[in-house]
């Protein structure tokens, strides 16, 4: 399977602060980045699908104002929630997706709490 | 409309025993189907492909597609305490599609020991 790397893995933060998330595709070029977002005991839930060197699509009712995303590299694609609120505490989960494969792998994930 | 339907869960099954996932999904133009394993506070880790109709082993799983029922299971055979977790059916609808894979809502699965 891919290999792919989130940073940090675990973050709290006080409320109205902004964090970054960083994703790593280690062993294939992400055309395609997918973000995710998982409360707890809840089904995972596409927040954006990115393009290397593109905008990023939201999805409805999130908001591409809050949630930034950079795409600027096949390797790495990064997430920022700006102006953090404890309702974006929640595990949030990358998944890069290139041309040579059909598959779907995801990050280890990073946990977000928000104070 | 894109949907992956999955029971909601919790499945129990003895320890030993065979545990059944079943996942319908609602757009025939779906290419692909992948089961994902997700423990407790960790991200989803590919079990499984299947790409033809029929049954594809490896080790303790067994999936299993029916693309005239659009019905796509995962058999878990002699089921451990540590395959406890909540398990993903996922579609990929193909390359023409904006968002390739549509995830279903997830089946938990308690082995009792």
């Amino acid at each position: 399977g891919a290999v792919v790397s989130q940073h940090p893995s675990r973050v709290i933060c006080k409320s109205g602060t902004s964090v970054k998330i960083e994703c790593r595709s280690l062993d294939f070029q992400a055309t395609t980045m997918f973000w995710y977002r998982q409360f707890p005991k809840k089904s995972l839930m596409l927040m954006a699908t990115s393009n290397e060197g593109s905008k990023a699509t939201y999805e409805q009712g999130v908001e591409k104002d809050k949630f930034l995303i950079n795409h600027a590299s096949l390797t790495l694609s990064t997430l920022t929630v700006t102006s953090a609120h404890p309702e974006d505490s929640s595990f949030y989960i990358c998944s890069p997706s290139g041309m040579s494969t059909d598959t779907q792998y995801f990050g280890p994930g990073t946990r977000l709490t928000v104070l | 409309q894109k949907e992956v339907e999955q029971n909601s869960g919790p499945l129990s099954v003895p320890e030993g025993a065979i545990a059944s996932l079943n996942c319908t999904y609602s757009d025939r133009v779906s290419q692909s189907f992948f089961w994902y394993r997700q423990y407790s506070g960790k991200s989803p880790e590919l079990i499984m492909s299947i790409y033809s109709n029929g049954d594809k082993e490896d080790g303790r799983f067994t999936a299993q597609l029916n693309k005239a029922s659009q019905y796509v299971s995962l058999l878990i055979r002699d089921s451990q305490p540590s395959d406890s977790a909540t398990y993903l059916c996922a579609v990929n609808l193909g390359r023409n599609y904006g968002q390739n894979f549509v995830f279903g809502p997830g089946t938990r699965l308690s082995v009792l020991p």
